[in-house]
C-alpha cells in the first residue's frame, strides 16, 4: 500500500524553527518528485514546495522563500521541510504529497499530487 | 505568479442537479490544470488532470473542460457523497498555485 506519514508538527513561538518529516512506503520513493502543501483551518490548499526525484531542483512558494527548505533522503524514503522564522500565518495542517509521474515518464513535469499523507499540524503562537 | 480564481466560493444544490464550478487563470495555462476533491475531514483526492482527463475509478458524472484561462468542473447529477470542497491547481508554471476552493453542500 502506498503510504505517506507526516510528523513533527507542534506549537512553536513566532520566529521559531521546526522540521517536518514525511515517511514514504509502498512505492519507489526515489523515482518521484514530492510536494509539501498546507491548509490553514477553514481555508483552501496552498502549495508550499517541490523537490524533484534526486534533489536536483527545488521550488518554493513566494511566501516561504528564504524561510523554508525542502530536502529528501532517498536512502531513508523520507521527505523533510525545515521551517524557520515562523509566523502566525504559517499555522496550518501540512501535507506531504507524492507526484503522480515518475522520473523519465513523458508527463514528469505535469505536476499532479496523487497520494497525500494525513498531515501534521503546525501552530505558530506565543 | 499565476493566480487562480475559483467561483463560486460555496454552492448549495439538490441531489440530481448539475453543478458547475469555474476556475480562471490570470494568464494562459494551456490545459495544465488539475481538479481535486476534498471530503470533510479527509485528504484531497486527484479527480481530473490536464483539464479533462479523469483519474481511474472516478465516476463518469465528474468531468472537466477548458483551456487557456477558463476551466470548468462539472458534476452532471449530484450525489450525496459528493459533498466536499473542490480545488483547482495549475502547473503551467512554478510556483504551483491552487484556487481558493469551492465548498459544495446538499440543499
Amino acid at each position: 500500500e502506498v503510504q505517506l506519514v507526516e510528523s513533527g508538527g507542534v506549537v512553536v513561538q513566532p520566529g521559531g524553527s521546526l522540521r517536518l518529516s514525511c515517511a514514504a512506503s509502498g512505492f519507489s520513493f526515489d523515482d518521484y518528485s514530492m510536494h509539501w502543501v498546507r491548509q490553514a483551518p477553514g481555508r483552501g490548499l496552498e502549495w508550499v514546495s517541490l523537490i524533484d526525484w534526486d534533489s536536483g531542483n527545488t521550488y518554493y512558494a513566494d511566501f516561504v522563500k528564504g524561510r523554508f527548505t525542502i530536502s529528501r533522503d532517498n536512502n531513508k524514503n523520507s521527505l523533510y521541510l525545515d521551517m524557520s522564522s515562523l509566523r502566525p500565518e504559517d499555522t496550518a495542517l501540512y501535507y506531504c504529497a507524492k507526484d503522480k509521474f515518475y522520473y523519465g515518464s513523458d508527463n514528469y513535469y505535469d505536476y499532479a499530487m496523487d497520494v497525500w499523507g494525513q498531515g501534521t499540524t503546525v501552530t505558530v503562537s506565543s | 505568479d499565476i493566480q487562480m480564481t475559483q467561483s463560486p466560493y460555496s454552492l448549495s444544490a439538490s441531489v440530481g442537479d448539475k453543478v458547475t464550478i469555474t476556475c480562471q487563470a490570470s494568464q494562459d495555462i494551456k490545459n495544465y490544470l488539475n481538479w481535486y476533491q476534498q471530503k470533510p475531514g479527509k485528504t484531497p483526492k486527484l479527480l481530473i488532470r490536464a483539464a479533462s482527463k479523469s483519474e481511474p475509478g472516478v465516476p463518469s458524472r465528474f468531468s472537466g473542460s477548458g483551456s487557456g484561462t477558463v476551466f470548468t468542473f462539472t458534476i452532471t447529477s449530484l450525489q450525496p457523497e459528493d459533498i466536499a470542497a473542490y480545488h483547482c491547481q495549475q502547473y503551467e508554471n512554478v510556483p504551483i498555485t491552487f484556487g481558493q476552493g469551492t465548498r459544495l453542500e446538499i440543499k
